[in-house]
């Protein structure tokens, strides 16, 4: 069946450095691709997402890059802040329409 | 615009009790999705809901159940509760075809003691 690998965390980082969270996919067919944020105490939130091949999502400075030849969509932020401190969520959408979610990954920015 | 309203937002019962969660999708969307977030896991599909129907269910015992309203509301339920069914419940809502993405409610953390 799908699934979805994502790296472990947690991920800490200073103010301003680059983020990379990495993600791999397992499926059927041509799946859609996401990335989630979880903020404490709150739902999911869209990041972006990806369709097709060579397709880019981008939103708040964040990219990702969907890799069908590597089965990727590793998720990049080039300067993050405090203010992304979240938990990150890798997920696809394959024929079935229901989500597959990564286990997430816990990233904490200091100022 | 109201996005997915969830009620409640926490809840503690007994072990053996029965539970039901409530969900109110965001306007405009006829499908509901619902989803177990275990405490520093992703979210796990439960089962989701169309024409008052439930259309598709992931790897979860009877205990779960659904149901969809006529005015696309959705309610799930979960019998004789466990210690390891404490987690956030959370309600997705889409169109049908889920083309246009789910929006996701702030969820219903449920803890069983």
């Amino acid at each position: 069946g799908n699934s979805v690998t994502q790296m472990e965390g947690p991920v800490t980082l200073s103010e301003e450095a680059f983020l990379t969270i990495n993600c791999t996919y397992t499926a059927t067919g041509y799946p859609s691709l996401f990335w989630y944020v979880q903020y404490p105490g709150e739902g999911l939130q869209l990041l972006l997402k990806a369709t097709k091949a060579d397709d880019k999502g981008s939103n708040k400075g964040f990219e990702a890059t969907y890799r069908k030849e590597t089965t990727s969509f590793h998720l990049e932020k080039g300067s993050v802040q405090v203010s992304d401190s979240a938990v990150y969520f890798c997920a696809l959408q394959g024929g079935s329409e229901k989500l597959v979610f990564g286990k997430g990954t816990k990233l904490t920015v200091n100022p | 615009d109201a996005g997915v309203t969830q009620s409640p937002t926490h809840l503690i019962k007994t072990r053996g009790q029965q539970v039901t969660l409530r969900c109110s999708p965001k306007s405009g969307h006829d499908t509901v999705s619902w989803y177990q977030q275990a405490l520093g896991q992703g979210p796990q599909f439960i089962f989701q809901y169309y024409e008052e129907e439930e259309r598709q269910r992931g790897n979860f015992p009877d205990r779960f159940s659904g149901h969809q309203f006529p005015n696309y509301s959705s309610e799930l339920n979960v019998n004789a509760l466990l210690l390891g069914d404490s987690a956030l419940y959370l309600c997705a809502s889409s169109l049908e075809a889920a083309e246009y993405g789910y929006t996701f409610g702030s969820g219903t953390r449920l803890t069983v003691v």
